[in-house]
């Protein structure tokens, strides 16, 4: 497609549970990133993704959050163990190598509920 | 710590009213951008600004960047109902090794008919 894809849209689990959320960038686009979105709220930076390495994971709110890239492309975020307060909307964006930094295109988020 | 504020936290206005709302920090940025976000949907971006002092029209917005770089007004005239949504501003922070790209926490409009 040609937008910034994500899966799943919706999730329900029950605390303790893994879950793994997806996100399809833009084709040749280069940087990507995760981000959180309590209800209401703004975007929590997690993760940033500079091809498939993260110059930066001190987003991550914990260690059962993990965050991997392969091929430069898909980006899949883990969260083990999860817990009530991992619910909220998790947003991926992507944008391309020489784009204006903080032009970031978005998907349209993946919404955690954890029982 | 909040690096980016923005207020309005809410605004509700009638149809045809003028607002402005506001995004500042202590930091400097190399560039900021202002994104609306309607429900159940990603951000998605309105304008760049660069320059100090720069000034963007976006039909009825009008977006400015402060002389230091450090803040930012999106200005909206004439409100309509499709204006409704959540304003974001964001930016890359000047002199960072790498575009980490950080969010305000947002201002969230109603415009009522």
């Amino acid at each position: 497609g040609a937008g910034v894809s994500q899966s799943p849209s919706n999730k329900v689990t029950e605390k303790g549970k893994d879950v793994e959320l997806r996100c399809d960038p833009i084709s040749g686009h280069t940087a990507l990133y995760w981000y959180r979105q309590s209800l209401g709220q703004g975007l929590e930076f997690l993760i940033y993704f500079q091809g498939n390495s993260a110059p930066d994971k001190s987003g991550l709110p914990s260690d059962r959050f993990s965050a991997e890239r392969t091929g430069g492309s898909v980006s899949t975020l883990t969260i083990q163990r999860t817990q009530q307060e991992d619910s909220a909307v998790y947003l991926c964006a992507s944008s391309p190598d020489g784009g204006s930094a903080g032009e970031l295109f978005f998907g349209e988020g993946s919404r955690l509920t954890v029982l | 710590t909040q690096l980016l504020e923005q207020s309005p936290q809410f605004l509700s206005i009638q149809e045809g009213e003028n607002l402005t709302v506001y995004c500042n920090s202590s930091s400097v940025f190399s560039s900021l951008q202002w994104y609306r976000q309607e429900p159940g949907e990603g951000p998605v971006l309105l304008v760049t600004v660069v320059t100090g002092g720069e000034v963007k029209k976006l039909k009825r917005l009008t977006f400015q960047f402060g002389d230091a770089r450090k803040d930012s007004s999106l200005h909206i005239t004439a409100a309509q109902t499709g204006d409704t949504g959540l304003y974001l501003c964001a930016g890359a922070r000047y002199g960072t090794s790498y575009d980490k790209v950080i969010f305000g926490p947002g201002t969230s409009l109603s415009v009522i008919p």
